[in-house]
């Protein structure tokens, strides 16, 4: 079984001043990660994710994520934010092991980013 | 939005009553999911389904039930609707290989009074 906890609930922020959303997550078996964002009243937008390769991946939007197997943590960072990045984002991970139970996703609680002028 | 569409998006109804939300495909992906998302839960796994005809429970079964009987339809029936399932239900589908990812639908949003 897997876990995933995101250390901030709220994360307030001025307007181009550097942000990151923290995630760490717990698993006895290989993951995948991602990171999704939900603006509101709106379903869940894929960021970005971490299947393999480099341990940075960059996504939509300015976002960026490391992935950081000995710390277990996957933290999302952009440098400087806009307005419109004020959303609710939510760290996920899924075994990656193979079989038919795999790529079930388990989230974080979610970080409610907000952006102000 | 990698063509899921859910029906109905708003729906109110009465303890003990059954409803039954929709989640339809248009890409023919073999996997799909239920979550529901409360406020300090995140998203929480339902039911899965990994072919026609094959289902799987999830972190919170208890109360749902769920059906596949084509690749393109998934559907979530809670048999006696109670308060507590309350929420915004999310369909999912994902994308094999390289490009493993779950893609969600608009959403739900189920009272019961």
């Amino acid at each position: 079984a897997q876990s995933v906890t995101q250390l901030d609930s709220q994360v307030p922020v001025f307007e181009e001043a550097p942000v990151e959303l923290r995630c760490n997550y717990s698993s006895s078996v290989s993951v995948y990660l991602f990171w999704y964002v939900q603006y509101p009243n709106q379903g869940l937008q894929l960021l970005l994710k971490y299947l393999s390769g480099s341990t940075l991946v960059k996504g939509i939007n300015g976002f960026e994520a490391e992935f950081n197997k000995s710390q277990t943590s996957f933290h999302l960072r952009k440098p400087s934010v806009h307005i419109s990045d004020t959303a609710e984002y939510f760290c996920a991970v899924s075994d990656s092991s193979g079989g038919t139970s795999y790529g079930k996703l388990t989230f974080g609680q979610g970080t409610i980013l907000t952006v102000h002028p | 939005d990698a063509g899921i569409t859910q029906s109905p998006r708003h729906k109110v109804t009465e303890t003990g009553t059954p409803v039954t939300l929709r989640c339809h495909q248009t890409e023919n992906h073999r996997y799909m999911y239920w979550y529901r998302q409360d406020p300090g839960h995140g998203l929480r796994l339902i039911h899965y389904s990994y072919g026609v005809k094959d289902t799987d429970k999830g972190e919170v079964s208890d109360g749902y039930s769920v059906s596949r009987s084509k690749t393109e339809d998934f559907l979530l029936t809670l048999e006696s609707a109670t308060s507590s399932q309350t929420s915004v239900y999310f369909c999912a589908i994902r994308t094999s290989g390289k490009r493993d990812t779950q893609y969600f639908g608009p959403g739900t949003r189920l009272t019961v009074l």
